[in-house]
């Protein structure tokens, strides 16, 4: 989706490496955010950036960092990876000016840990 | 709580035959935003639709059409005369209105749709 973009695409990571996912968005809001996806379990929210300066924890943060560089660069960081941690990861942002507005994905990263 | 269920994991169809994907959620907030995802075998998620909890009018656009019930708390998603090219996941989402500050989404666990040939 044009707006969101993120890399690397795709990574393979042994376990106990680290790794930064990186994100960026053009559409100039406030708030960012990264899921995870896995097999039958939907997408779940590990942190959210409600702007910048600031980051607040989601449904599964466990293993994660996340640093909001800047209003446009959200990057998610594994410091010590491990297999659970085997995923495809989507970050978000919001476009518009509305209270609540619609959520546009990257095209995701797909991480596998051995 | 706020959760969202999507009961039918998987669903088989041939193509133009009509298919329902029901979603159901649960929120204590009496203002909240309901949205339906694709996500074609590419892996990309592709924003359809979205709904605040104030207009329960019903959603058409070409093939798709969106039925938002409070009722029953249930937003349902119908693709008429499927094709091929509607294979994919879908996902029901939620926000809730106040979350301190930020949406944060909360996802179905999403409905495979395979539309055969």
């Amino acid at each position: 989706n044009a707006g969101v973009t993120q890399t690397p695409k795709f990574q393979v990571l042994k376990t106990g490496q680290s790794m930064t996912l990186q994100c960026a968005q053009d559409m100039n809001h406030n708030s960012m955010y990264w899921y995870r996806q896995d097999p039958g379990m939907g997408l779940r929210l590990i942190y959210y950036s409600a702007s910048e300066g600031t980051t607040d924890k989601g449904e599964v943060p466990n293993g994660y960092n996340v640093s909001r560089l800047n209003k446009r660069e959200f990057s998610l960081r594994l410091e010590s990876a491990a297999p659970s941690q085997t995923s495809v990861y989507f970050c978000a942002s919001p476009s518009g000016g509305a209270r609540i507005d619609t959520q546009y994905f990257g095209p995701g990263t797909r991480l596998t840990v051995l | 709580a706020q959760k969202v269920t999507q009961a039918q994991t998987e669903i088989s169809v041939v193509e133009k035959e009509d298919v329902t994907l029901d979603c159901v959620y649960e929120t204590r907030d009496t203002t909240y935003y309901l949205f339906w995802y694709k996500q074609p075998p590419s892996g990309e998620l592709v924003f359809l639709i979205r709904r605040n909890s104030f207009d329960e009018q019903n959603e058409i656009s070409g093939r798709y059409s969106w039925n938002f019930q409070k009722s029953t708390s249930s937003f349902n998603f119908t693709i008429t005369a499927s094709q091929v090219v509607d294979s994919a996941v879908y996902f029901c989402a939620l926000i809730p209105y106040y979350q301190g500050g930020s949406e944060k989404l909360v996802f179905g666990k999403g409905t495979k749709l395979t539309v055969n040939p």
